[in-house]
């Protein structure tokens, strides 16, 4: 199984400044992801991160809001761009191999206040 | 549109009960079916799901899916006041997990 490490792990911010959050694997992975969890909800996918190429976002997230970069195998970040007081919640990075069917590790999430 | 249903909610209990959380599936490109536990931030793995009718089984936890009727169960036997967290239920439509809302298991000594 992957070990997948992020930082921060929490972060206070206040409206409209950014903040990228960092998520590291300790094996070389083919899929990332970026997941947001808000108070009480369930997880919410907001983008596959591609190595080399730009991130494939779900419907209702954009490029502009959350900046994703993927350098290698092993690395990705999200910024969270010009935050509103609604982007508080939890980040949580994910990663796991193609192949049809392959388990899918977390991060231990970073939990964002925007203020 | 793709959806994953979990019931119940929420569940109560006292230690040594067992109980059966539910999940029930309506995907297009069906792979898997995960299933995860969540205490505080970051859901944790229990079982990866991609054939019906083969128990996947680690201690106290247990669970199977029926891939005709599109659903799957969660079973935890003689409950711990450890076992209280949200489960989570996932399932890959291609490469992309889809969730459930989670069922809240509270379990009192």
């Amino acid at each position: 199984s992957a070990v997948i490490s992020q930082k921060p792990s929490r972060d206070i911010c206040q409206r409209g400044t950014s903040l990228t959050i960092q998520c590291q694997v300790d094996s070389q992975v083919t899929m990332m992801f970026w997941y947001r969890q808000q108070p009480g909800q369930s997880l919410t996918l907001i983008a596959t991160a591609n190595q080399g190429s730009e991130a494939t976002y779900e419907s209702g997230f954009v490029i502009d809001k959350f900046p994703i970069s993927r350098p290698n195998l092993t690395f990705s970040t999200l910024t969270v761009s010009n935050m509103s007081p609604e982007d508080s919640s939890i980040y949580l990075c994910s990663a796991g191999d193609t192949g049809g069917s392959y388990e899918q590790y977390f991060g231990p999430g970073t939990r964002l206040t925007v203020t | 549109e793709d959806k994953v249903v979990q019931s119940p909610l929420s569940l109560v209990v006292h230690e040594g009960d067992t109980v059966t959380l539910n999940c029930s599936y309506e995907v297009t490109n069906f792979r898997s079916l995960l299933w995860y536990k969540q205490e505080k931030k970051a859901p944790t793995f229990l079982f990866m799901l991609t054939s019906s009718g083969i128990e996947k089984k680690s201690g106290r936890l247990s669970s199977i899916l029926d891939k005709k009727e599109l659903f799957s169960i969660l079973n935890i036997t003689a409950t711990q006041t450890g076992d209280s967290a949200v489960y989570l239920c996932a399932v890959r439509d291609t490469d992309k997990l889809i969730f459930g809302t989670g069922t809240r298991l509270q379990v009192f000594p």
